[in-house]
């Protein structure tokens, strides 16, 4: 099965700080998501990566940054944390050229992230 | 806008068959309508996904309207182990679109 493994499983940080989320996958796919989930929201896709060092912003990129510098690592960057920034992050995976909508993703079991 | 709509919250009984709904009004020819679920403290996982037919599989069915403009995840026989909040998702261009869920609570 595909691993996707997330770094940290808590993570708390101060407003004003840099934050570097990681996700790595173990099954070679070309395509990288980052999610935020948050109460009433659902999730909403933050930036995603169909190949090394190529990324695209997602609904709410504002805030956020990534980079994927390896196939199977993609991480996300807050360049200065805010409170607003409190919530779940997930990353996923899935295989394929480009974003195929009838491949599976695979997710990690996520970072909450607590900005105080 | 929401591109899915599902209900907050449903239950079901063990072993009896679930039926989950999922508007889509706004779905394309070429999109994909997937389904997810997601137990406490775990990232979502794949449960089902369809184009035009109804699907099968050792998890679920899924039940697609002739229109496409809505979708049913069937759980056959309700478990404990089923309850979980089920994300109906379309999957349109390059993204994956999720709602906000419906929460599924089997009483024993």
């Amino acid at each position: 099965d595909v691993k996707v493994t997330q770094s940290s499983r808590y993570l708390v940080k101060r407003t004003g700080e840099k934050v570097f989320l990681e996700c790595v996958q173990d099954m070679d796919h070309e395509n990288m998501f980052w999610y935020r989930q948050d109460p009433g929201l659902g999730l909403r896709l933050i930036y995603f990566s169909y190949d090394v060092k190529m990324k695209e912003k997602g609904d709410i990129p504002e805030g956020y940054s990534v980079s994927r510098e390896k196939k199977e690592r993609f991480s996300l960057i807050l360049e200065s944390a805010s409170t607003n920034q409190t919530s779940m992050y997930l990353c996923a995976s899935s295989r394929g050229v480009m974003i195929a909508t009838n491949e599976k993703l695979f997710f990690g079991s996520g970072t909450q992230l607590s900005v105080l | 806008d929401a591109k899915t709509t599902q209900p907050n919250s449903m239950e079901s009984n063990e072993e009896e068959p679930v039926h989950l709904p999922c508007n889509h009004s706004t779905i394309s020819g070429t999109d994909y309508i997937h389904w997810y679920r997601q137990l406490p403290s775990q990232g979502p996982e794949y449960v089902i996904h369809g184009l035009t037919s109804n699907v099968n599989n050792r998890m679920a069915s899924l039940a697609i309207a002739e229109d496409r403009k809505s979708s049913t995840l069937i759980l056959h026989r309700a478990t404990l182990r089923d309850a979980a909040v089920y994300y109906c998702i379309l999957a349109t261009g390059n993204q994956f679109y999720f709602g906000t869920g419906t929460s599924l609570t089997v009483i024993p």
